[in-house]
C-alpha cells in the first residue's frame, strides 16, 4: 500500500520557470490538499479538493494552480516560480468520513523540497 | 495572524522522563485538535486528537489535554523514548466539513536523550 506518493523529491528552478509537482494516492480518498512548510510558519494550506472536478483555495494560493481530473491525482502547478516559493511541499489526503470527517486524519506524502534561485 | 501557536521551538528531555509540548490558539471556532509527529525527510503522521467536548484523551504513552477557557492544549509523553525525537505539530479544525483544512502551529522540536 503506497499511500500518498509525491514526485519529485527535490527540484531546483530558476525564477520564472514553471513546473508541476505530482501527487497520487491509492486509498480512494475523496479529499486531497497541498500544504507548504516554511521555517517558523508551520504548514499552510495552498489548495484543496473535495472530489474529482472540485477544487478550492486555501490560505496561500497565489502563484499556484491545481486541477483534479481523477480521484487519485492532484497535481500542483507553479506558473512562474519565484524565490518566495522556495519551500517544502506536502500533499495530503483523507476520507470525507462521517460527522464532518473528524475521524479521518490527513495522510501526508513525504514532501517535495523546492528551491527557486 | 498565527491562529495556532507553539511558543517553544524546541524541548530537550531525558529518556524515561515526561515530555510536555504546549499549544495555544486564538480562534474560538476551533472545535477539534490534532497532534502530528514529523521525522526528517518524511511527511507528518497523525498522533492523537481531541474534540472540544472533552478535556483529555489518552492513547498509550500519549495524552492530550484541552483547556478551552484558556484556549490551550498540551501533549504529554510518558515515558519519553529516544524514538520520540521529532518535530511535533499542533493543528486545529473548525466545525462542519472542514475535515482537511487544518491550521497548524509552527512546530516544536523534541529531543529525547538516552
Amino acid at each position: 500500500n503506497a499511500g500518498v506518493t509525491q514526485t519529485p523529491k527535490f527540484q531546483v528552478l530558476k525564477t520564472g520557470q514553471s513546473m508541476t509537482l505530482q501527487c497520487a494516492q491509492d486509498m480512494n480518498h475523496e479529499y486531497m490538499s497541498w500544504y507548504r512548510q516554511d521555517p517558523g510558519m508551520g504548514l499552510r494550506l495552498i489548495h484543496y479538493s473535495v472530489g474529482a472536478g472540485i477544487t478550492d483555495q486555501g490560505e496561500v494560493p497565489n502563484g499556484y494552480n491545481v486541477s483534479r481530473s481523477t480521484t487519485e491525482d492532484f497535481p500542483l502547478r507553479l506558473l512562474s516560480a519565484a524565490p518566495s516559493q522556495t519551500s517544502v511541499y506536502f500533499c495530503a489526503s483523507t476520507l470525507k468520513g462521517t460527522g464532518g470527517g473528524y475521524n479521518s486524519p490527513l495522510h501526508f506524502g513525504n514532501g517535495t523540497r523546492l528551491t527557486v534561485t | 495572524d498565527q491562529q495556532v501557536k507553539q511558543n517553544s521551538p524546541s524541548l530537550s528531555v531525558q529518556e524515561g522522563r515526561i515530555s510536555i509540548l504546549n499549544c495555544d490558539y486564538t480562534n474560538s471556532m476551533f472545535d477539534y485538535f490534532l497532534w502530528y509527529k514529523k521525522y526528517p525527510a518524511e511527511g507528518p503522521t497523525f498522533l492523537i486528537s481531541i474534540s472540544s467536548i472533552k478535556d483529555k484523551n489518552e492513547d498509550g504513552r500519549f495524552t492530550v489535554f484541552l483547556n478551552k477557557s484558556a484556549k490551550h492544549l498540551s501533549l504529554h509523553i510518558v515515558p519519553s523514548q529516544p524514538g520520540d525525537s521529532a518535530v511535533y505539530f499542533c493543528a486545529a479544525l473548525t466545525g462542519g466539513t472542514s475535515y482537511g483544512k487544518l491550521t497548524f502551529g509552527q512546530g516544536t522540536i523534541l529531543t529525547v536523550h538516552p
